[in-house]
């Protein structure tokens, strides 16, 4: 069965630090790859998805970034947070079509 | 934008009672997918509809969907405690890369 997994839980970052939140699922190859963010009592919004390999499509702009350097491997990046990079970050991964299956989260504040 | 909005933001019922959340979204889709999330923690799948069907069952969950009114409702039968939660409902992009775009949510209560 596949499995997600993503870390840390949570982080407590200062303003002007580096991020890296990792996502790696099991179970299954080449699957298509989420990174969104959801502010409190939010909805989602999609930051990043990646169909391959090295290859990753943002849909807003933004103080991340984000890579794909294995099959099933997902970093999401800053080089330095803002205040307003706070917030609660899923990964997902889905077959090529549908139905979208989402890791636990990470609970980033930045202070 | 695309995003899908819910209504109610939030409800509250009693433990045995229905609960219907509604969704209205803006451009075509090939199929409209509403999910759970708990409380901190990610979402999970419940049910799929697409395009071309106008109501879907699974277990207690009934979905429907209007697409010329662009909007779906999720009912919730004989709702339990453990059916709090939030419920979003998502919408691809058409664009073959199956981005989803999810709505703003409904805040279910369920009072044992």
């Amino acid at each position: 069965s596949q499995t997600i997994h993503q870390w840390p839980a949570t982080l407590v970052q200062p303003v002007g630090s580096p991020l890296s939140l990792e996502c790696t699922v099991e179970g299954t190859s080449n699957p298509n790859l989420y990174w969104y963010r959801q502010a409190a009592g939010r909805g989602l919004q999609l930051l990043f998805y990646s169909v391959g390999i090295g290859q990753i499509s943002s849909e807003v702009p933004q103080n991340l970034s984000a890579s794909r350097p294995q099959d099933r491997q997902f970093i999401l990046s800053s080089k330095k947070l803002l205040l307003s990079d706070s917030g609660f970050y899923l990964c997902a991964w889905s077959r090529v079509t549908y139905e979208q299956y989402f890791g636990p989260g990470t609970r980033l504040t930045v202070t | 934008s695309q995003q899908g909005e819910e209504d109610p933001q939030a409800l509250s019922i009693q433990e045995g009672e229905n609960a219907t959340m509604n969704c209205s979204y803006k451009t075509s889709i090939n199929n409209l997918q509403w999910y759970r999330q708990n409380s901190g923690r990610g979402l999970v799948h419940l049910i799929l509809i697409r395009s071309n069907e106008r109501e879907k069952h699974s277990g207690r969950l009934r979905v429907t969907l209007d697409t010329s009114k662009k909007s779906s409702s999720l009912l919730i039968t004989a709702s339990r405690a453990a059916d709090t939660a939030s419920y979003f409902c998502a919408t691809d992009d058409q664009t073959g890369a199956n981005n989803l775009f999810f709505g703003t949510g409904t805040r279910l209560t369920v009072i044992p």
